[in-house]
């Protein structure tokens, strides 16, 4: 099955500095990748995906980016501010039903 | 507007007592899946279903159970609660299929279950 990395685990960042979370996947068959925000206390928020046939999507502040040959994708936060203060999970889709998480990224902004 | 909703945002129960986690979505959503989350472990995938009356175990089914009578409603069952079933557990929902399928999970506010 599909096998999902996510690395850093923890990230602290200075306000107003960018943020990037990477992960990896196994299988290239993969082909739709979500990120998920989780704030304390609730659960995961669909922030922002990405499909197997585009390379980049942005949205405001955040964007992602899919390399599939080396079969990478990456958050980018910029100008964080506090409030973006959360967990962030990477996923990737494989098939027509089931994502596979990442292990999940600690985000901290520090004022 | 919440779409995925979890009975309860806190339970408490002792050890070898059955417990039902009760989730309902308003989307119309095919699939529906329970996840536990502990930390440094991530989301861990226990059960799934694509439809009524159907399940499908995921990576770590062993001591739940799941039920699936209508569309909107999944309940995961843990037979014989135990202390190492202390977790946040998280229900999920989506489209079926490729396309639909594309838009990944809606996820319910989870139930931080604690066995004593």
């Amino acid at each position: 099955g599909e096998n999902v990395e996510q690395h850093p685990s923890t990230l602290s960042v200075q306000e107003g500095d960018s943020a990037v979370i990477k992960c990896t996947y196994s299988d290239s068959a993969s082909n739709y990748f979500p990120w998920y925000k989780q704030e304390l206390g609730k659960g995961p928020q669909l922030i922002i995906d990405i499909r197997s046939n585009v390379g980049e999507k942005k949205d405001q502040r955040i964007a992602v980016t899919l390399n599939k040959t080396a079969k990478h994708f990456s958050l980018h936060i910029t100008e964080t501010q506090p409030e973006d203060s959360a967990v962030y999970f990477c996923a990737a889709k494989t098939g027509a039903n089931n994502l596979f998480f990442g292990t999940g990224t600690r985000l901290t902004v520090i004022p | 507007d919440v779409k995925v909703t979890q009975s309860s945002r806190y339970l408490v129960k002792r050890t070898g007592e059955k417990v039902f986690l009760e989730c309902v979505q308003d989307m119309d959503h095919e699939n529906m899946f329970w996840y536990r989350q502990d930390p440094g472990l991530g989301l861990r995938l226990i059960y799934f279903s694509y439809d009524v009356k159907m399940k499908e175990k995921g990576d770590i089914p062993e001591g739940y159970s799941v039920s699936r009578e209508k569309k909107e409603r999944f309940s995961l069952i843990l037979e014989s609660a135990s202390t190492n079933q202390t977790s946040m557990y998280l229900c999920a929902s989506s489209f079926s299929g490729q396309g639909r399928g594309d838009y990944g999970y809606t996820f319910g506010s989870g139930t931080r279950l604690t066995v004593v």
